[in-house]
């Protein structure tokens, strides 16, 4: 079965500085779907960034960017920049396309504060 | 255009009553997924349903259901509440089961509080 794992339930990082959260995934299929959502406490979880499996360019969104490696099923994000409204609990989450691995399967997630 | 709306956003019910909740997704989105988000599991799979129909399901037991209506919307039933189902349950919509790789939109949820 997949798994997604996050070591780093806490996080902290100074204003304008980067940050780095962690992710690894068990799977034993070959194409995929990579996310990070960020839920912050209004509670609606918002999607950050994608990565298709097959695609070896990382992905990138304005200051959100990843280091995706597919050999060692490792998708990290990193956050440029930290602004205070990055603040959350962040979410690393693998979607297969197989019929059972056709949904989201999260992490634990990782708290990121931001100290101005 | 408008997001995932779900209701209510806070509802508290007692040990063996049942439960509905609701969610309309984004317009022209037809797949709907549930998710139960709990401080001890975390963010656990339900159901989804496209097209009316049940297309995949989570392991949780047979007093959570779901459907779907024509015109997207779906609902999903607890029965028989316990403690334990006290979580905040997550509605997400996206183009169609084949279109999740786009990611999904989520709704704020609803905290349900079983007391």
């Amino acid at each position: 079965a997949q798994t997604v794992t996050q070591s780093q339930p806490e996080m902290s990082v100074q204003e304008a500085e980067t940050v780095t959260l962690s992710c690894t995934y068990d799977t034993s299929e070959s194409d995929y779907y990579l996310f990070w959502y960020k839920q912050p406490p209004s509670r609606q979880m918002i999607l950050v960034i994608r990565q298709e499996a097959y695609k070896q360019q990382n992905a990138t969104e304005n200051r959100f960017s990843v280091n995706f490696q597919k050999a060692a099923k490792s998708f990290s994000l990193k956050i440029s920049d930290s602004q205070l409204g990055d603040a959350a609990m962040y979410f690393c989450a693998y979607r297969g396309l197989g019929g059972a691995t056709n949904k989201l399967i999260f992490g634990t997630g990782t708290l990121l504060a931001v100290q101005p | 255009k408008a997001g995932v709306t779900q209701t209510p956003r806070y509802l508290i019910k007692t040990r063996g009553q049942q439960v509905t909740l609701s969610c309309s997704p984004i317009s022209g989105h037809r797949s709907v997924s549930w998710y139960q988000q709990t401080p001890g599991q975390g963010l656990q799979f339900l159901f989804e349903y496209f097209s009316e129909t049940q297309r995949n399901k989570g392991n949780f037991p047979g007093r959570f259901s779901g459907r779907q209506f024509s015109n997207s919307r779906s609902e999903m039933n607890v029965s028989t509440l316990e403690l334990g189902d006290s979580a905040l349950y997550l509605c997400a919509s996206s183009l169609a089961p084949d279109r999740g790789g786009r990611g999904y939109t989520f709704g704020s949820g609803t905290r349900l509080t079983v007391v």
